[in-house]
C-alpha cells in the first residue's frame, strides 16, 4: 500500500458544485495532516490543516478518520479559481509525505 | 515579510556537469527540505536538514548532496548531472519538523 493515495481525477465540475476529495494513508502513527493546493507549474501552498474533530474554512471542510486512516476535503460552491491540484499531506515522524494530488477543473 | 527564494528559476545544463541550486529563507526556520516533482510521481523528498550542520537523505537522494552552514541557506548540488535529473525542484522550510512547510517558487532544471 502506498503511503498516501489519492484519486488523481481529473474532477470536472460546474461552478457552484460541491466536490469531495478523498485520501488514504498507510502509517497509523501519523500525527499531522494537511491539504495543500498547487496551481499549474507553481509551488504548493497550504490550504488547510486537518484536525481530528474536523475543521472548516469558508467553503472548505476537512475531515479526518484515524480508524480508517482516511482524510477528506469538501469544497462547496465551487469557483473557477478553485481549479488546481489538491495534495493530501501526511507526516511520517521525520518529514511530510505528499500524495500525488487530485486535479480539479471548475468550468462556467 | 519573510520568504523563501530559489535561484535560478530556470537552468539548462549538460550531462556530467556539476550544478548547484540555491535556496534561501528569511523565516529563520531550522528545518529545510528539497523535493523534486515529476509527472506521475508527485513531490519526492531528496534531502532535508533540521539545523546547521545537520543533513539527512530522503527518498531519492542518489546523485544529490546538500550542506547547511547557516540557518538561511540549503544549497542542493547535483554532482554529475544526468538526464534523469531533469525535473522541477522545490525547496521548503518549516518551523516544526512535521509542521507546515512553506515552499519556494521552484527551479526548472533541464539536463541535456
Amino acid at each position: 500500500r502506498k503511503e498516501v493515495e489519492q484519486d488523481p481525477g481529473p474532477f470536472n465540475v460546474p461552478e457552484g458544485a460541491t466536490v469531495a476529495f478523498n485520501c488514504t494513508y498507510s502509517n497509523s502513527a501519523s500525527q499531522s495532516f494537511f491539504w495543500y493546493r498547487q496551481d499549474c507549474r507553481k509551488e504548493p501552498k497550504l490550504l488547510m490543516s486537518v484536525y481530528s474533530s474536523g475543521n472548516e474554512d469558508g467553503r472548505f471542510t476537512a475531515q479526518l478518520n484515524r480508524a480508517s486512516q482516511y482524510i477528506s476535503l469538501l469544497i462547496r460552491d465551487s469557483k473557477l479559481s478553485d481549479s488546481a491540484t489538491y495534495l493530501c499531506v501526511v507526516t511520517t515522524g521525520t518529514a511530510l509525505i505528499f500524495g500525488k494530488g487530485t486535479t480539479l477543473s471548475v468550468s462556467s | 515579510d519573510a520568504e523563501i527564494t530559489q535561484s535560478p528559476r530556470h537552468k539548462i545544463t549538460e550531462t556530467g556537469r556539476q550544478v548547484t541550486l540555491a535556496c534561501h529563507q528569511t523565516w529563520n526556520h531550522n528545518n529545510m527540505f528539497w523535493y523534486r516533482q515529476d509527472l506521475g510521481h508527485g513531490l519526492r523528498l531528496i534531502h532535508y536538514s533540521y539545523g546547521v550542520q545537520d543533513t539527512n537523505k530522503g527518498e531519492v537522494s542518489d546523485g544529490y548532496s546538500v550542506s547547511r552552514s547557516n540557518t538561511e541557506d540549503l544549497p542542493l548540488t547535483l554532482e554529475s548531472a544526468a538526464s534523469s535529473q531533469t525535473s522541477v525542484y522545490f525547496c521548503a522550510s518549516s518551523e516544526w519538523r512535521e509542521g507546515i512547510q512553506y515552499f519556494g517558487a521552484g527551479t526548472r532544471l533541464s539536463v541535456l
